[in-house]
């Protein structure tokens, strides 16, 4: 069974403080995803890496950062935390390829609240 | 531009059947995806289609026509639990493997 892990379910943070979100797989995948999920907007890529210390902007990557040292860890921080960034963050994996069972599967998410 | 529709929400009564559409024009195409999210929780795989036509998975079936950027996932015999939301989700034809979201439609199963 594939297995995503989140660092946290629920995350209280203030106004300008810096924040790190940790994610970590355990299938070796190399692609992993970095979205957030607001009602009625689905859900948004922020940042993805296709490799270790490779990185690329999604659609929404104003205000946040990302590290990948190791294959298995992909963490996004947030330079300085605003209120407009209290959302549910999800981190997902996949392996390259096409078709059947190349899904992304998802860690289950960080509710971030920013006050 | 890229845009996946779905309705917002649907319900249905517990047993029956319900058909939840998704419309989607993307720059490419490589797959589509049903994910289903319950409350709270991570979505998890429910089907994919890349070639068109039906694939059916116990309860569930996925259905996509290419030429008119359509899909429909498929729930028979409804249950309390299938109370979730369904996402549609497309892969672009690159080499990033990135997925393209619907807005996801919550589905409300009644006794």
């Amino acid at each position: 069974d594939v297995k995503v892990t989140q660092s946290s379910r629920y995350l209280v943070k203030r106004t300008g403080e810096k924040v790190f979100l940790e994610c970590v797989q355990d299938m070796d995948h190399e692609n992993m995803f970095w979205y957030r999920q607001d009602p009625g907007l689905g859900l948004r890529l922020i940042y993805f890496s296709y490799d270790v210390k490779m990185k690329e902007k999604g659609d929404i990557p104003e205000g946040y950062s990302v590290s990948r040292e190791k294959k298995e860890r992909f963490s996004l921080i947030l330079e300085s935390a605003s209120t407009n960034q209290t959302s549910m963050y999800l981190c997902a994996s996949t392996q390259p390829g096409a078709g059947r069972g190349y899904e992304q599967y998802f860690g289950p998410g960080t509710r971030l609240t920013v006050t | 531009g890229q845009n996946i529709d779905q309705p917002t929400e649907m319900t249905a009564t517990e047993g029956a059947i319900v058909q939840i559409n998704c419309t989607y024009q993307t720059s490419g195409f490589n797959g589509l995806f049903w994910y289903q999210q319950h409350a709270g929780e991570a979505p998890t795989f429910l089907s994919y289609n890349v070639l068109d036509g039906l694939e059916e998975k116990g309860r569930f079936s996925s259905f996509l026509s290419r030429s008119k950027g359509y899909s429909y996932l498929l729930l028979k015999e409804l249950q309390m639990k299938d109370s979730a939301s369904y996402l549609c989700a497309v892969r672009g034809r690159d080499s990033s493997y990135k997925l393209i979201f619907g807005s996801g439609t919550r589905l409300l199963v009644r006794p």
